[in-house]
């Protein structure tokens, strides 16, 4: 069976701190990998895709390493508004699409 | 552009009752998907599509139907609900199997009493 696992947090964080999140994924065999932003009551939105070569967008920063199966994500200077549940995301190729991982819960406190 | 909607929103079922869940798209997505959320379960696949007229089951399909007649549509049936289906429903669709990221419907939050 094909697993994502997070720690489910919460992790609390006081505003403009950096926080750090990561995810292990059991599917050697897994070919693409995402990070997914849920706020509360909503659906799943794409936060980022992540590369083996690391990739950022702003004050989020993603990083992969396939010979561990570890993903991560960054978040500097952290906002209220950065308060979420972050899903990490594995796609395995197959017809079946997408894993993902039951969440970590963000809060970010003023 | 609408994206992907769903309908209902919200609904609520009496133990026994059938209803039908619709999810349309207007990407020209051709794989649809259907999944549903339970607090500290994460999201867990039902049934999914990789084009009109096909289907197959996920990783929870028990309790379910589901047809895609049209490529814009891809409905999702409980032919007898029952308390263990109270969740939040949420329908995705991609371009293929290798799409950058899912488009997800806003959701239908199902309780079955």
């Amino acid at each position: 069976r094909k697993e994502v696992e997070q720690d489910p947090g919460p992790f609390n964080v006081p505003e403009g701190a950096t926080v750090a999140f990561n995810c292990t994924y059991s599917n050697s065999a897994s070919q693409s990998f995402f990070w997914y932003r849920q706020d509360c009551r909503k659906e799943p939105k794409l936060l980022m895709s992540v590369y083996s070569s690391g990739n950022e967008d702003g004050r989020f920063t993603a990083q992969l390493n396939r010979a561990s199966q570890y993903i991560s994500l960054l978040i500097r200077d952290s906002k209220l508004s950065d308060s979420a549940t972050y899903l990490c995301v594995v796609n395995g190729g197959g017809a079946d699409g997408l894993t993902f991982g039951k969440g970590t819960h963000l809060i970010i406190q003023p | 552009n609408a994206g992907v909607t769903q309908t209902p929103k919200f609904r609520v079922l009496k133990t026994g009752q059938s209803m039908t869940l619709l999810c349309a798209q207007d990407m020209n997505h051709e794989y649809m998907y259907w999944y549903r959320q339970d607090p500290g379960m994460g999201l867990r696949l039902i049934h999914y599509s990789v084009g009109e007229g096909t289907t197959a089951k996920g990783e929870v399909p028990d309790g379910y139907n589901v047809s895609r007649l049209k490529k814009q549509n891809f409905l999702l049936g409980l032919e007898s609900a029952a308390p263990s289906q109270t969740s939040v429903y949420f329908c995705a669709s991609s371009y293929s199997r290798q799409a950058n990221g899912y488009t997800f419907g806003s959701g239908t939050r199902l309780t079955v009493v």
